[in-house]
């Protein structure tokens, strides 16, 4: 049960603005989300916790709705360098403590 | 910074063969992972171990095995390789137990099975 994520691709502008939904069918403690550029290793951006607690990127936001069970990525004002796939992965209530990554949306940013 | 390293960045093997891909972090860290990552399908969970000798399945474990016999090193195994199985294999760490913790991915391994 992979989270869903959407949409599957986008393509912006520069200085344009995104938003990246992850949702989950299960109820959530977490949800962490990571970039990975073309040929590299996804790279860790953001951690949400129920609760509201955050850690992550200064210049990216995110939100997490626990009701809905979804969290949303923000990137304004996006920059070239923002080019990649962007996943999250979710830690749910049940089971052992491990991350269920969703299946990725592709972000190109265009000069 | 944390570093975690794969074996190998690419490998062809042969069905039927024996496949051994390593992965070892620098970070002293609890927690290793191994992914798969196919197009359209995103990161998916084989194994992952919390301690040393200790294991857990994740979401795909079938035609696979993991070995972690020190803190820095796991280890995962293709006992008889198959086509389905060429993918690229991805390693992650992080600092346990906690889930709050980010976690820090090698380069991977893009295998190929003839």
């Amino acid at each position: 049960q992979q989270p869903v994520q959407s949409p599957q691709a986008v393509i912006l502008r520069e200085g344009e603005d995104a938003v990246i939904n992850c949702s989950s069918s299960k109820a959530l403690y977490s949800v962490h989300w990571y970039r990975q550029k073309h040929g590299e290793a996804p790279v860790f951006l953001m951690i949400l916790l129920k609760g509201g607690e955050q850690k992550g990127h200064e210049k990216i936001s995110a939100s997490f709705n626990e009701k809905k069970q979804q969290s949303s990525l923000y990137l304004t004002a996006s920059q070239l360098s923002y080019s990649g796939t962007y996943f999250c992965g979710t830690a749910s209530l049940a089971g052992t403590y491990k991350y269920i990554f969703g299946t990725g949306t592709r972000l190109k940013v265009l000069a | 910074d944390v570093k975690v390293t794969q074996s190998s960045r690419y490998l062809v093997k042969r069905t039927g063969e024996k496949v051994f891909l390593e992965c070892v972090q620098d970070m002293d860290h609890e927690n290793m992972f191994w992914y798969r990552q196919d197009p359209g399908l995103g990161l998916r969970l084989i194994y992952f171990s919390y301690d040393v000798k200790m294991k857990e399945k994740g979401d795909i474990p079938e035609g696979y095995s993991v070995s972690r016999e020190k803190k820095e090193r796991f280890s995962l195994i293709l006992e008889s390789a198959s086509t389905n199985q060429t993918s690229m294999y991805l390693c992650a760490s992080s600092l346990g137990p906690r889930v709050y913790n980010e976690q820090f991915f090698g380069p991977g391994t893009r295998l190929t099975v003839l």
